[in-house]
């Protein structure tokens, strides 16, 4: 089974700051690739999917890119409500599996 | 409006049996990948199990031979029969619209199950 491998498992960053969490496949899974994002004690919510294209709804601070094996979210202006745990997911075949996840914090 | 509700979780004992719900409204249950996700207290999110329209199912390692996903068309409710509970089953099980080409883009609320004694 392919697994999915996030870093850093948490980063404290100031507000403004830019975020760059990575999501490492161990085979390649073309563009299927999708971002969540969990605020504590809340539903998890899709920000990106296809590697790169955004929610409807979600701001444009956030982005994804990467292909193959090599994925990033982007945050280009942490704000106060970005605090979140954010998770990849290969969606190409089964198992659908997840990262382990990135907190993100404020400094 | 898309609406997913799950049900039926609660308290069960090792070794017992749940069986949850997930009542779908605003798009047909028979025409998507429909999938259960978990997480256990303080860990992250695990895929679980995934209905395709077609009616094929597939499951997790962890549960494989103990959790069955299916549907009821009519209902338009997808379920997760859970049987030979382990302490490490305890999590909020999530009903998700998605499976393999589809990310997750409609989620329930959740539901909680723990396994104790």
């Amino acid at each position: 089974d392919i697994q999915m491998t996030q870093s850093p498992s948490s980063l404290s960053a100031s507000v403004g700051d830019r975020v760059t969490i990575t999501c490492r496949a161990s085979q390649g899974i073309s563009n299927y690739l999708a971002w969540y994002q969990q605020k504590p004690g809340k539903v998890p919510k899709l920000l990106i999917y296809t590697a790169s294209t955004l929610q409807s709804g979600v701001p444009s601070r956030f982005s994804g890119s990467g292909s193959g094996t090599d994925f990033t979210l982007t945050i280009s202006s942490l704000q106060p409500e970005d605090v979140a745990t954010y998770y990849c997911q290969k969606y190409n075949s089964v198992p659908l599996t997840f990262g382990g996840g990135t907190k993100v914090e404020i400094k | 409006e898309v609406q997913l509700v799950e049900s039926g979780g609660g308290l069960v004992q090792p070794g017992g049996s749940l069986r949850l719900s997930c009542a779908v409204s605003g798009f047909s249950v028979s025409t998507n990948y429909m999938s259960w996700v978990r997480q256990a207290p303080g860990k992250g999110l695990e895929w679980v199990s995934v209905i395709y329209s077609g009616g094929n199912t597939y499951d997790a390692d962890s549960v494989k031979g103990r959790c069955t996903i299916s549907r009821h068309n009519s209902k338009n409710t997808v379920y997760l029969q859970m049987n030979s509970l382990r302490v490490e089953d305890t999590a909020v099980y999530y009903c998700a619209r998605g499976g393999p080409g589809s990310s997750y883009a409609s989620w329930g609320q959740g539901t909680t199950v723990i396994v104790s004694s």
